[in-house]
């Protein structure tokens, strides 16, 4: 019965590198979140998905950022060209709906230290 | 004004202890209401969950909900040293994102 897996757990980068973060949601989960959660605050939505589709995508950065989440395969969420205060936790959540109806259970969430 | 208050803490109470959590908000708009509880460099794990003001009991966790003073509170009794963490309140209005506190560090003494 496995939960929200993420990958990798803990990932550096250089700055100007790309990062590719991986989200595979819980079994019969079809909606998939992802949240940022810098040093000292806390989480902050980026962007909600279902499969092939981008829900809303109001608390992702303009530039550097995307996510996806195709027909087949985990979610994944890239940043092109990392910088330092990228560095954060990067959590991923799924639901089986959408949430409120359905709430929404995380991963363990990445790590990323940009040097 | 950020959408949700929460006190940071640290709060620290002895073993066996009832700590209350609490959370304000500004969005009326806000239906749903979670309580997360999130170890050192873990996930944040579901606690509890409530739809609309009034109570709700899990164990030694009751969640309360006041949607006209725009206020929530988490209730632990008999406090562990294993609910040492941070406490993460979480709403939504319309069924997608999470909208999170800051979170409240708890410390509970042996």
């Amino acid at each position: 019965n496995a939960g929200v897996m993420q990958n990798p757990r803990h990932l550096v980068r250089r700055r100007g590198q790309e990062a590719r973060l991986r989200c595979s949601p819980m079994k019969g989960h079809s909606h998939v979140y992802w949240y940022r959660q810098l040093p000292e605050e806390g989480l902050k939505f980026m962007v909600y998905l279902q499969k092939e589709n981008i829900i809303d995508e109001s608390g992702m950065p303009k530039e550097r950022f995307s996510a996806e989440f195709p027909k087949e395969g985990p979610s994944i969420l890239r940043i092109q060209q990392v910088v330092r205060g990228d560095s954060a936790a990067y959590f991923c959540a799924s639901s089986r709906s959408q949430a409120g109806e359905e709430t929404q259970y995380f991963g363990p969430g990445t790590r990323l230290l940009v040097l | 004004q950020k959408e949700v208050e929460q006190d940071p803490g640290p709060l620290s109470v002895p073993e066996g202890a009832i700590v209350s959590l609490n959370c304000t908000y500004s969005n009326s708009a806000f239906q749903y209401f979670m309580w997360y509880r999130q170890y050192s460099r873990k996930g944040p794990e579901l606690l509890m969950y409530t739809y609309s003001s009034g109570n709700k009991e899990d164990g030694r966790f009751t969640a309360q909900v006041d949607k006209s003073s725009k206020y929530i509170s988490l209730f632990i009794r008999d406090s562990q040293p294993s609910d040492s963490a941070t406490y993460l309140c979480a709403m939504s209005a319309y069924g997608n994102k999470l909208v999170f506190g800051a979170g409240t560090i708890l410390r509970v003494k042996s």
